[in-house]
């Protein structure tokens, strides 16, 4: 069964620091990975999608991934109060799956 | 990016009735998917429903149960049968575009 593993947190950071998300995946054969915040109530926005190792750089947001590992991060810069959402990363299965696995989500909190 | 929306936003309904919900999508794609939401849980997959064919279950759905239409690229429904308190639950439709996942506002449906 593929899993998706995230520390469920929560996570608190103080405003303007550094945020780091870190998810684990078991299907080495996964392809796509997605980070998504979801405010409470709220249905999942999508943040950052990437398919390649390395980094992937959007703004404020990194991803980065290391299939090798099978860990991929989201790095949030100069956080903000607005961050604070649970942030859910998903796997796709392998070449040709459409399935997509969350994981449980991790709460983060940007204090003032 | 696909802009989606789904009604009703929100329901309440009587244990053993039915509710059909609607997923539009602005611009066609070739895979929709819906997703349930438990309170303070992540989310599951339901089914893929692909234009032209049948819906694929996930394990643990069943067509009965949540039978769904796919009448053409840009819209879709979920029914949810026979409802019961455990349906209570927030139903989410995502599409496919060009890699990318996006998912509609939700339905936040509750069983008495």
């Amino acid at each position: 069964q593929k899993e998706v593993e995230q520390n469920s947190g929560p996570l608190s950071v103080p405003e303007g620091a550094i945020a780091s998300l870190n998810c684990t995946y078991s299907d080495r054969g996964s392809q796509s990975f997605f980070w998504y915040r979801q405010y409470s109530g709220k249905s999942p926005e999508l943040i950052m999608f990437i398919y390649s190792n390395g980094d992937k750089e959007d703004g404020r947001f990194t991803a980065q991934l290391n299939k090798a590992s099978q860990y991929v991060s989201l790095l949030i810069r100069d956080s903000q109060p607005s961050d604070s959402a649970t942030y859910l990363c998903a796997v796709t299965g392998e070449a040709g799956s459409y399935q997509l696995t969350f994981g449980k989500g991790t709460k983060l909190s940007v204090i003032p | 990016s696909a802009v989606i929306s789904q009604k009703p936003s929100r329901d309440i309904c009587q244990r053993g009735t039915s509710l059909t919900i609607q997923c539009q999508v602005d611009s066609q794609v070739t895979m929709m998917f819906w997703y349930r939401q438990q309170p303070g849980q992540s989310l599951t997959l339901i089914a893929t429903a692909n234009q032209g064919s049948e819906a694929t279950y996930e394990s643990g759905f069943v067509i009965d149960k949540f039978p769904i239409s796919r009448p053409n690229l840009t819209f879709s429904t979920l029914t949810v049968s026979n409802m019961s308190p455990e349906d209570s639950s927030i139903y989410l439709c995502s599409v496919e575009d060009r890699g990318w996942r996006f998912f509609g506002p939700g339905t936040r449906l509750t069983v008495l």
